[in-house]
């Protein structure tokens, strides 16, 4: 089967970095993808690697280590707004187009 | 531009009622897919669908029954709603096969009593 696993929960402080693991066991591989969703809201898209490396945004960045079935989210300078819940998934191999996630990491933001 | 709508927002079932969720989306997205998200489970999928007239099964469709009559309208119907289905329903869409950056809409809130 395929699954994700990722940690439940994460705190920082206000401008700290912030890094969220995500392994996965899947037996066709299509790529890793990354959502965030603050409470009450719709999951938002944040970032794709479908090749080993690292892949920048803005302040976000997500990597991949294939060999190592392996990825992470990292978070700079963290503000207030960065409240929420983090999401890896991979696609589905048995349902197409569909994708599999991760139950979630609730990273919460201090000042 | 609208994105992806969802009606209603929220819904109180008593148990064995039906209703339909009606998913829209207005970016002439090809594939549609609707999930149920609960406390600490993430977002499972539900059913699917690759195009017009066209959908299939997803992780836990047991309860439920879609269809794809439009291209841009997904429905879920449950025909006799039960607790467990008691839930936060995410449709979502996407305009490449790979599916990896889909479009979420606002979720609908479905309590079944």
């Amino acid at each position: 089967g395929q699954s994700l696993e990722q940690p439940s929960e994460v705190t920082a402080v206000e401008g700290a970095i912030v890094q969220i693991n995500c392994t996965y066991q899947t037996s066709g591989f299509y790529g890793l993808s990354w959502y965030q969703q603050h409470d009450g809201g719709a999951p938002t898209f944040l970032s794709y690697n479908g090749l080993d490396g690292l892949e920048e945004t803005g302040r976000f960045s997500s990597f991949l280590s294939r060999s190592d079935s392996y990825g992470y989210l990292l978070l700079q300078e963290l503000q207030m707004k960065d409240s929420a819940s983090y999401f890896c998934a991979v696609r589905d191999k048995q349902a197409g187009t569909a994708l599999i996630f991760g139950k979630g990491t609730t990273l919460s933001v201090s000042s | 531009n609208a994105g992806v709508t969802q009606t209603p927002k929220f819904r109180v079932l008593k148990t064995g009622q039906s209703m339909t969720l009606l998913c829209a989306q207005d970016m002439n997205h090809e594939y549609m897919y609707w999930y149920r998200q609960d406390p600490g489970m993430g977002l499972r999928l539900i059913h699917y669908s690759v195009g017009e007239g066209t959908t299939a099964k997803g992780e836990v469709p047991d309860g439920y029954n879609v269809s794809r009559l439009k291209k841009q309208n997904f429905l879920l119907g449950l025909e006799s709603a039960a607790p467990s289905q008691t839930s936060v329903y995410f449709c979502a869409s996407s305009y490449t096969r790979q599916g990896n950056e889909q479009y979420f809409g606002p979720g609908t809130r479905l309590t079944v009593t």
